[in-house]
């Protein structure tokens, strides 16, 4: 079984500043990959960054980059140049890469983190 | 591209009720998902189903049913309605496991008094 904890329930940014948010995860899984995923208060579900658990290297889109610490088992979201527009609830999440085994794609999520950004 | 449509976006149910919340996705994605979201926590997995004919339970399957006759429908059942079932669900469909993205339905609004 997989587990994900998000330990901020709320965090707040200044426009054009920088903002971490955390995420460390469990799981018995040898392969896997890890999510981070935006919901606006429109409610659609939207990927922003995904990490495979087998590279070292660490995931950026654009703004979005992670740090994603194996061996410590944290995965965490950094946004530079925040906006406005950042503002919505942040899920980490992770998923099996076993497709033979029992996953079949299912995501196991964090509780959230509320990102206010302040003009 | 529609994507995943869920319908309806709102729903107001008595206890006791039931009903069906509708899912249809056109991008033929094999595996899809029932979620489902309480207020102020994460989303939590329903059902889940890997194609045509096959479904499984998820971390919370109690009091739902699903079916799944084609590839694009995976439509889920809510039986004798209950206060605790009071939540936001989310449909959901990917077309292999982990890297490929999970396209995820608008969510629909329920509430049951």
């Amino acid at each position: 079984a997989q587990t994900v904890t998000q330990s901020q329930p709320e965090m707040s940014v200044q426009e054009a500043e920088t903002v971490t948010l955390s995420c460390t995860y469990d799981t018995s899984e040898s392969d896997y990959y890890l999510f981070w995923y935006k919901q606006p208060p429109s409610r659609q579900m939207i990927l922003v960054i995904r990490q495979e658990a087998y590279k070292q290297q660490n995931a950026t889109e654009n703004r979005f980059s992670v740090n994603f610490q194996k061996a410590a088992k944290s995965f965490s979201l950094k946004i530079s140049d925040s906006q406005l527009g950042d503002a919505a609830m942040y899920f980490c999440a992770s998923c099996s890469a076993n497709a033979g085994g029992t996953s079949y794609g299912k995501l196991t999520f964090g509780q959230g983190t509320i990102l206010t950004v302040h003009p | 591209n529609a994507g995943v449509t869920q319908t309806p976006k709102f729903r107001i149910l008595k206890i006791g009720q039931s009903m069906t919340l509708q899912c249809a996705q056109d991008m033929n994605h094999n595996y899809m998902y029932w979620y489902r979201q309480d207020p102020g926590m994460g989303l939590k997995l329903i059902y889940y189903s890997v194609g045509a004919g096959i479904t499984d339970k998820g971390e919370v399957p109690n009091g739902y049913n699903v079916s799944r006759s084609t590839t694009e429908d995976f439509p889920l059942r809510l039986e004798l309605a209950a206060p605790s079932q009071t939540s936001v669900y989310f449909c959901a469909s990917s077309s292999r496991v982990g890297n490929t993205e999970a396209f995820f339905g608008q969510g629909t609004r329920l509430t049951v008094v």
